[in-house]
């Protein structure tokens, strides 16, 4: 099965900053991969589908990109509401669809 | 407006059984890839299982074939029928649809609020 890691763990930034969560695949997963939002209680919420494709709503401050087996998320100017935890997944041809196993980013 | 309602969750011991069931409505479950995915306190998400359109089913290595995936349509309601619960298998289960799509890339886009199974001596 296809492992991902994500790095790193947790993150600590503050109102303003730029961050970026990496997620290697232990194949190559071509660009079948989605990042999600989740916040404490609440189901987890799509940000980012085939690596880079911006899902419907979210804001042009997270970006994605990638290919392969390395894939990063990227927010641009954090804003209060985006400190939460991240997931990456891949979504190859066939199941088991693997998360990641989230990074948590916390307010400095 | 697509819903997706988890029930079924509850405290039981060691070895018991439990069947989850995700009503689901705007969307059929027949014609859709329908997930149950677990998060145990404070842990990631950990993909369990999917019942796809096509009647295909797949589970998570790790569950060792004591989990089973089905749907009524005539209800539209997936369930996920657990046997041989262990005290690892405490975790919130969420149902969640997939879009598949493999020319612009599938994703989780519809998910339920989740139920709590605590398996506990």
């Amino acid at each position: 099965d296809i492992q991902l890691t994500q790095s790193p763990s947790f993150l600590s930034a503050s109102v303003g900053d730029r961050v970026t969560i990496t997620c290697r695949a232990s194949q190559d997963i071509k660009n079948y991969l989605a990042w999600y939002q989740q916040k404490p209680g609440k189901a987890p919420k799509v940000l980012i589908y085939g690596a880079s494709t911006l899902q419907s709503g979210v804001p042009l401050r997270f970006r994605g990109s990638g290919s392969g087996t390395e894939f990063t998320l990227t927010i641009t100017s954090l804003q209060p509401e985006d400190f939460a935890t991240y997931s990456c997944q891949q979504l190859n041809t066939y199941p088991p669809y693997t998360f990641g196993q989230g990074t948590k980013l916390e307010i400095k | 407006e697509v819903q997706l309602a988890e029930s079924g969750g509850e405290s039981i011991q060691p070895g018991g059984s439990l069947r989850l069931s995700c009503a689901v409505s705007g969307l059929s479950v027949s014609d859709n890839s329908m997930n149950w995915v677990r998060q145990a306190p404070g842990k990631g998400l950990e993909w369990v299982s999917v019942s796809q359109s096509g009647g295909g089913k797949y589970y998570a290595e790790s569950l060792e074939g004591r989990f089973t995936i089905s749907r009524d349509t005539s209800k539209n309601v997936v369930y996920l029928q657990m046997d041989r619960l262990r005290v690892d298998d405490t975790a919130v289960y969420f149902c969640a649809r997939a879009v598949i799509d493999l020319w612009t890339g599938s994703y989780f886009d519809y998910w339920g609020q989740g139920t709590l199974v605590t398996v506990s001596p």
